[in-house]
């Protein structure tokens, strides 16, 4: 079932500028991460942080985590045209017997405008 | 870093037909495969889980009898959509996850670039 919720669902920056996407959960997790996808294309896996992280940067970006509120962020900062795409967080559940599935958010659509 | 292709990247078929789509991890073995579908402007969705020499186990809503998946190797998994319809069509992707421990950190799964199937 559809767990992960991102906001905004579609976002319009100029190049430059921070990008800043936020996701939502319900259930608890062991893992929370992000993916980018390009149009018509497969999953770019862009970071994973773990439910006792609280932050984590993984080159422009920036990716926090709030497990009290069951959301997360995920910053771009200087954009770049290239930056244009689909990001989506993807939960994987909390499983003491480990499951390994990802549940995927709607997604924030990114344009970034040269 | 862990490849895995799917084959064919796209299909156009007639309505009836049955469409085979291949997911291989390339460079690792894959104790788990996962198949997703994604509909325009819209989120992945998890339709089965499948683990080699197992039945795969599918989501609800999904109908097992119309999306075959097999997992015959630790390197390959199908899915066959069977007399496909026009609601059908949709862009299909899997993963093949590796397990923590050893070649991997964490329970990783890798995106193959999926198989956009279009049926007339």
């Amino acid at each position: 079932s559809q767990q992960g919720e991102e906001d905004p669902q579609a976002l319009s920056i100029q190049e430059g500028e921070n990008a800043t996407m936020n996701c939502s959960y319900k259930t608890s997790i062991n893992n929370l991460q992000w993916y980018r996808q390009n149009s018509g294309r497969g999953l770019v896996h862009l970071i994973l942080i773990r439910s006792n992280e609280r932050e984590k940067h993984s080159g422009r970006l920036r990716v926090t985590l709030d497990t009290s509120k069951k959301s997360s962020s995920l910053l771009i900062t200087a954009s770049r045209a290239a930056d244009t795409a689909s990001y989506f967080c993807a939960t994987e559940p909390y499983s003491g017997a480990g499951s390994y599935q990802l549940t995927f958010g709607k997604g924030t659509k990114l344009s970034v405008i040269p | 870093g862990a490849v895995v292709s799917q084959h064919p990247s796209w299909v156009i078929c007639k309505s009836g037909t049955s469409v085979k789509i291949e997911c291989r991890s390339l460079d690792f073995q894959a104790t788990t495969m996962f198949w997703y579908r994604q509909f325009p402007k819209q989120s992945l969705m998890l339709m089965a889980t499948s683990n080699e020499g197992s039945k795969a186990t599918y989501e609800q809503g999904v109908e097992k009898d119309k999306f075959l998946i097999n997992h015959a190797s630790l390197t390959l998994s199908t899915l066959t959509v069977t007399s496909a319809h026009p609601e059908d069509s949709s862009f299909y992707i899997c993963s093949a996850s590796g397990l923590a421990g050893g070649q991997f950190a964490y329970n990783e799964q890798f995106f193959g670039p999926g198989t956009r199937l279009t049926v007339l």
